[in-house]
């Protein structure tokens, strides 16, 4: 079984500073993860994910995310934090042969101008 | 371009109304995805699909219903809208692994 935990429900930053937003994950498999973003009104839209391979992942507007397996951890990170930033992110884990996601409950970000 | 779509983006409707809600996707997915969205944010898997003729309920329980019977098409109906039916309702659709969910653009829905 798969389960997603995103701690901190609300996040908030100043532009320019450094965006934490942490993810742990609990799975019976190597797992597949993924982070998503969701603007207001919007659908959610992929950010990144980690299938197999390289740790370090790269994603879209700058931001990157590491699997840490020792610490069963997704964090995503972005070293400067952009008022378009702002937006509602939602870690994902999936077993690799599993036909369903599962979700956190979410951090919303806030920049700070 | 590939994509999945979702009508209407917004509604507002009266209760006891019938109403369904659009999904489509160009994408040839076997896999279809309803999830009710709090305004809180959390998601919350209501039907799913995993082909033609294929339907499930998901982890939370739902008064709506579903239907599939074309790929491209997976359209969610509430038979008797109430105002605790009122969410965001977005429908995903996602290809084999290792790709990810690709998401429509919701529909808020609000029952007066």
């Amino acid at each position: 079984a798969q389960s997603v935990t995103q701690l901190g429900s609300h996040v908030s930053v100043s532009e320019g500073a450094l965006v934490l937003l942490r993810c742990n994950y609990s799975s019976s498999v190597p797992p597949y993860l993924f982070w998503y973003v969701q603007y207001p009104n919007q659908g959610l839209q992929l950010l990144l994910k980690y299938t197999t391979g390289a740790t370090l992942v790269k994603g879209i507007n700058g931001f990157e995310a590491e699997f840490k397996k020792s610490e069963t951890s997704f964090h995503l990170t972005k070293p400067s934090a952009h008022m378009s930033d702002a937006a509602e992110y939602f870690c994902a884990v999936s077993a690799p042969s599993g036909n369903q996601f599962y979700f956190g409950t979410g951090t919303s970000l806030t920049v700070i101008p | 371009e590939a994509d999945i779509y979702q009508t209407p983006r917004y509604l507002v409707i009266g209760t006891g109304k019938k109403i369904t809600l659009e999904c489509s996707q160009t994408m040839g997915h076997d896999k279809m995805y309803w999830y009710q969205q709090d305004p809180g944010m959390e998601l919350h898997l209501i039907h799913y699909s995993y082909g033609v003729n294929s339907t499930e309920k998901g982890d939370l329980s739902s008064e709506s219903t579903v239907s599939r019977i074309r790929t491209e098409h997976f359209p969610l109906t509430l038979e008797s809208a109430r105002p605790s039916h009122t969410s965001q309702y977005l429908c995903a659709s996602r290809g084999g692994m290792p790709y990810g969910y690709t998401f429509g653009s919701g529909t808020r829905l609000t029952v007066v």
